[in-house]
């Protein structure tokens, strides 16, 4: 069965320094958002993305956030200058449609941690 | 705001017993999905309902999406520590399609 795959799976990291946190998005899918889990919250919306733009974003999604997809393949979420409460684990969805019908397929996260 | 609300927080039963999950709001949703989340991994999409008053069946898992599409719930029979997990509900909210969650059911199965 088709995954999303997401690395890395753990990675820690300095307040204030950059991450870039990399998904492989289901190849026939077009539709791609980022997720994130603070520990023992909820899952929150972060961004979608179609067409190499950004379609939709949160008000967590600030200017230290950012998306790419510099390729056929990779779809990546970037922050600038990592804070104490960035701290969470992120997930990487797509879908091959607009509605949510058919719903999401999630990968396995990376968890973040912000020293 | 559309909120979801799950309940119980925390289920624990022994294996054969039958438990259900409650996923309810104030608001309309167009749809609502019902995942699995295993410790350290990503949700998992166990089921989709659209229709008010739908029942759809996985095997030993029955969810239903109430008629006024504001609330479902995932009964499970026969439970099995098989399906000790958290289960979230989702659903789209009123305007794109960037997810609602609730904040999730954790079944722990005891055998």
């Amino acid at each position: 069965e088709p995954e999303v795959t997401q690395t890395p799976s753990h990675q820690v990291t300095q307040m204030g320094q950059e991450v870039i946190l990399r998904c492989v998005p289901i190849s026939n899918h077009l539709y791609f958002y980022w997720y994130r889990q603070i520990l023992g919250q909820k899952v929150e919306f972060l961004v979608s993305f179609y067409n190499n733009e950004i379609s939709e974003k949160s008000e967590i999604f600030d200017d230290q956030f950012s998306v790419e997809r510099p390729d056929g393949s990779n779809f990546t979420l970037k922050i600038r200058s990592t804070k104490l409460e960035d701290s969470a684990m992120y997930f990487c969805a797509s879908s091959n449609r607009m509605t949510v019908l058919l719903g999401y397929t999630f990968g396995s996260g990376t968890r973040l941690t912000v020293v | 705001t559309q909120l979801l609300e799950q309940s119980p927080q925390f289920l624990s039963i022994q294996e054969g017993e039958n438990l259900t999950v409650y996923c309810n709001s104030s608001s309309v949703f167009s749809s609502l999905q019902w995942y699995r989340q295993e410790p350290g991994e990503g949700p998992v999409l166990l089921v989709t309902v659209v229709t008010g008053g739908e029942v759809k069946k996985l095997k030993r898992l029955t969810f239903q999406f109430g008629d006024a599409r504001k609330d479902s719930s995932l009964h499970i029979t026969a439970a099995q520590p098989g399906d000790t997990g958290l289960y979230l509900c989702a659903g789209p909210k009123a305007a794109g399609n960037k997810l609602t969650f609730g904040g999730g059911t954790r079944v722990l199965v005891k055998p």
